[in-house]
This record gives structure tokens, C-alpha cells and sequence, in this order.
């Protein structure tokens, strides 16, 4: 079932403004894990925030959490045309086994970001 | 620094073939997961494994398998293709390290159905 839900589904923003992206989920998480797309390309992994974090920064970017409200942001600051990409929030369920904790993903829509030259 | 290895990168196979995609994970992590991802969708959990055990599964067909082996790299057998399974299909590889776990992703293997 679909855990997060992103906002918006598409973003187009001048070169040098700032990017807000935001995530919502649904059920209790262990962290939440934003990642990047280039077209068609694979996931880089941006930044992970702990559930029990409520804001981290890394670089241009800064997330936040709310797990009261279940949800997440993304800020890119000073953004720049390579900017340009989908971004995705995804979130962990996680699975005790024994011998050890396994997480899989479980991804939102993801929002569509252009950086205009 | 090492990433994790996909191959073949793109993949084109008839309805009903068989398709096996190779995963090869970054070096000393011991957990992989496959993840499929559909035209403008996004990336859903298949399976994973951990210490070459199947860990958990996803929205995975019965057509599909997979398995981890010794060296740690995992292969996704594909049978019985159809138009659907079109998709990139993704591999991302992690080492288990307490309550927080960042999985780093592979290129992905575009498969085609036609």
C-alpha cells in the first residue's frame, strides 16, 4: 500500500530560488530516507532523518520531520539547473527477523522538480 | 568508491521468455533488495536478503524468484514475461548497522517486454 505521498507532483522554479518539497506517510516509521532520480536513471540517496530527529541539514539541503503529523520536507536551497530531477521521500517498515532487522522502502509518488537557467 | 553493480543494463525479451538480472552489491554489505519501478511510478519492494536468507517480500509475482548467493550477489529470474513487467528494475545494497539503515541503489536494468 502506498506509504508516502509527495506535494506537489511537480515543481518549476528560477535557478537561485528555493525548493519545498513535502511527504506524507502513513504508518509509524524508523526513519525516513529522501532520495533523487535523474530521468530514467537510478536513486541517489540524499539525506535519512531518524524518527527521532526533527530537522537535519546537509549541503544545500535541509529536511524536517513531524512525526505528530507524519510528514517531511525538503528544502533545496540556491537551486541550480542540475538540480533538476524527481525527488522521493521513502519510508522504512521494519521487519525483526531473527538473527537481525531488515528495511525495505516503501516510496512516495515523488515530485518532479525543473530548475530553470 | 564501489557501487552496487547491475547488469545486463537494458534488457529486451519477448511475451513468455525468461529474463535473469544480476545484482552485485557494494563490497562487506550484506543485504540486498530488489525493487521494480513502472513508467512514471514509483520504485515498489519485490524482496530482499540478508546473509543470502530471503528477509522479506514484496508485490513480487510467483512468476519471478530470486536468490542471494555466496559472494553476495543476488540474481532476479524473471519467467513467463509479459507486457507489464516492463519496468526498471532496481537493486539497492546495505550493511545492517542497528536502528538506521541507508540502502544505496544501482543503476537499474531497464526491461522491455515486447
Amino acid at each position: 500500500s502506498q506509504q508516502g505521498e509527495e506535494d506537489p507532483q511537480a515543481l518549476s522554479i528560477q535557478e537561485g530560488e528555493n525548493a519545498t518539497m513535502n511527504c506524507s506517510y502513513k504508518t509509524s516509521i524508523n526513519n525516513l530516507q529522501w532520495y533523487r532520480q535523474n530521468s530514467g536513471r537510478g536513486l541517489v540517496h540524499l539525506i535519512l532523518i531518524r524518527s527521532n530527529e526533527r530537522e537535519k541539514h546537509s549541503g544545500r539541503l535541509r529536511v524536517t520531520l513531524d512525526t505528530s503529523k507524519k510528514s517531511s520536507s525538503l528544502l533545496i536551497t540556491a537551486s541550480r539547473a542540475a538540480d533538476t530531477a524527481s525527488y522521493f521521500c521513502a519510508t522504512d517498515a521494519r521487519r525483526v527477523n531473527s538473527g537481525g532487522s531488515n528495511y525495505k522502502l516503501t516510496f512516495g509518488k515523488g515530485t518532479l522538480l525543473t530548475v530553470n537557467p | 568508491a564501489a557501487g552496487v553493480i547491475q547488469s545486463p543494463r537494458h534488457l529486451i525479451k519477448e511475451k513468455r521468455e525468461t529474463a535473469t538480472l544480476k545484482c552485485y552489491p557494494i563490497p562487506r554489505h550484506d543485504t540486498v533488495y530488489w525493487y521494480q519501478q513502472g513508467p512514471g511510478q514509483d520504485p515498489q519492494f519485490l524482496i530482499s536478503f540478508y546473509e543470502k536468507m530471503q528477509s522479506d517480500k514484496g508485490s513480487i509475482p510467483d512468476r519471478f524468484s530470486a536468490q542471494q548467493f555466496s559472494d553476495y550477489h543476488s540474481e532476479l529470474n524473471m519467467s513467463s514475461l509479459e507486457l507489464g513487467d516492463s519496468a526498471l528494475y532496481f537493486c539497492a545494497s546495505s550493511f545492517r548497522l542497528g536502528i538506521q539503515e541507508t540502502q544505496y541503489f544501482g543503476p537499474g536494468t531497464r526491461l522491455l517486454v515486447l
